[in-house]
């Protein structure tokens, strides 16, 4: 049964730079049929979309965010990453990592999720 | 990007109840490409419908998603303790991706 975890530093300061790694278990990242999505969930709100990657390094972003996302693979350990840069309070969120549907096109559903982590931003 | 709008915000049904929950899109989902999605305190997303109307493996049937166009709606055929949680609309047809704000499903 595949499974994703969340990893990472879950306060940040201001204006410095977030990163999560997802490390997956149960199956292989470097599948062809799956791409792997950053998500976030805010506090009181909903869901948005963050980015998606594939084994091979093609990456789609949310251009809300597009300036100060990086998503990265490292299928050695069957891992991939995210960072965010220059976060505000307005980030702080519970971050979730998730295999995403096949697009070419960056327009992808989510199944399954990961537990998902707290991130605060503050100082 | 298309926003997604849900209604009601909060239904408030008893256990063995009918729930229809309401996903309205800002322009036409073109190829029906929607999901939903439950949400439980504490616990990740869970897939439960995609492409409007095909239930995800494991989901029982009493979920069922239709609609097109701009109007997609989730039933719930009989309420049971385990189904009062957060439900969320998701469209993929166009980028970015975007959901909706979600509807709660609590005991009455």
């Amino acid at each position: 049964q595949l499974q994703l975890q969340e990893s990472g530093p879950g306060l940040v300061k201001p204006w410095e730079t977030l990163s999560l790694t997802c490390t997956v278990s149960g199956g292989s990242i470097t599948t062809s049929s799956y791409y792997w999505a950053w998500l976030r969930q805010l506090p009181g709100k909903g869901l948005e979309w963050i980015g998606s990657i594939f084994y091979s390094g093609t990456t789609f972003y949310n251009p809300s965010l597009q300036s100060r996302v990086t998503i990265s693979v490292d299928t050695s350990k069957n891992q991939f990453s995210l960072r965010l840069s220059s976060v505000t309070a307005a980030d702080t969120a519970v971050y979730r990592c998730a295999r995403a549907s096949f697009s070419s096109s960056g327009r992808n559903w989510f199944d399954p999720w990961g537990p998902g982590t707290l991130v605060t931003v503050s100082s | 990007e298309i926003v997604l709008t849900q209604s009601p915000g909060t239904l408030s049904l008893f256990p063995g109840e009918r729930a229809t929950l309401s996903c309205r899109a800002s322009q036409s989902v073109t190829s029906g490409y929607l999901t939903w999605y439950q949400q439980k305190p504490g616990q990740a997303p869970r897939l439960l419908i995609y492409l409007a109307s095909t239930r995800a493996t494991g989901i029982p049937d009493r979920f069922s998603g239709s609609g097109s166009g701009t109007d997609f709606t989730l039933t719930i055929s009989r309420l049971e303790p385990e189904d009062f949680a957060v439900y969320y609309c998701q469209q993929y047809d166009t980028f970015p991706v975007t959901f909706g704000q979600g509807t709660k499903v609590e005991f009455k």
